[in-house]
């Protein structure tokens, strides 16, 4: 069965320091692995993405590090803020084609003042 | 990237009715997918819907309970037949984008369905 796991389920973090949210996967066919922020009310928004030709992909406060040999991959944000307050979602897909995202059961991540 | 319109965005229903669920698209797109997310859960694909063929739907989710139509390349409907309080969630559609930023999925705000 195809999975992908995200944890931690919640996470509380300073403004100013660092978020990090890890996922896991099992289907190495997998070759796309995007994470999503959702804010209540709305629907999920991407915010990064990497293919496993990569282990690193920056994009202003976000990055991700991605591990092919364990199967690994996690969301750093940087400087966290707390309009960085919602729910992150991790998936994974194989890119081409008619693949579907398989999503991660969600972080909900709250950065206080 | 896409701009996904969906309609309605909120409704509470009587159980025992159905309620049909919009999904527009400003750009033709190949495949659209609908998606359920129940109260502080993730995301689980329904069926995907390409134009001109029958949506193929995920275990679990059957055509009779959710069935949909995919008239053209730029709409899509799902219909929760059937109501019961068990089906109240956020339901999502999206697409795939295989050209421009940001390649992969968009979704759309989605319908926060109330069954009462």
């Amino acid at each position: 069965q195809q999975q992908v796991k995200q944890s931690p389920q919640s996470l509380i973090v300073q403004k100013g320091g660092i978020s990090i949210i890890n996922c896991a996967y099992e289907n190495t066919a997998f070759d796309y692995f995007p994470w999503y922020q959702q804010f209540p009310g709305k629907g999920p928004a991407l915010l990064i993405a990497i293919r496993p030709d990569v282990s690193e992909k920056k994009e202003g406060r976000f990055t991700i590090s991605f591990n092919k040999s364990a199967k690994q991959f996690s969301l750093h944000i940087m400087d966290s803020q707390p309009g960085d307050s919602a729910t992150y979602f991790c998936a994974a897909s194989m890119g081409s084609g008619y693949s579907t995202l398989t999503f991660g059961k969600g972080t909900m991540l709250l950065v206080s003042p | 990237s896409a701009v996904i319109s969906q309609k309605p965005s909120r409704d509470i229903c009587q159980r025992g009715t159905s309620l049909t669920i919009q999904c527009q698209v400003d750009s033709q797109v190949t495949m659209m997918f609908w998606y359920r997310q129940q109260p502080g859960q993730s995301l689980t694909l329904i069926a995907t819907a390409n134009q001109g063929s029958e949506a193929t739907y995920e275990s679990g989710f059957v055509i009779d309970k959710f069935p949909i139509s995919r008239p053209n390349l730029t709409f899509s409907t799902l219909t929760v037949s059937n109501m019961s309080p068990e089906d109240s969630s956020i339901y999502l559609c999206s697409v795939k984008q295989y050209t421009g930023a940001p390649y992969g999925y968009t979704f759309g705000s989605g319908t926060r369905l109330t069954v009462v």
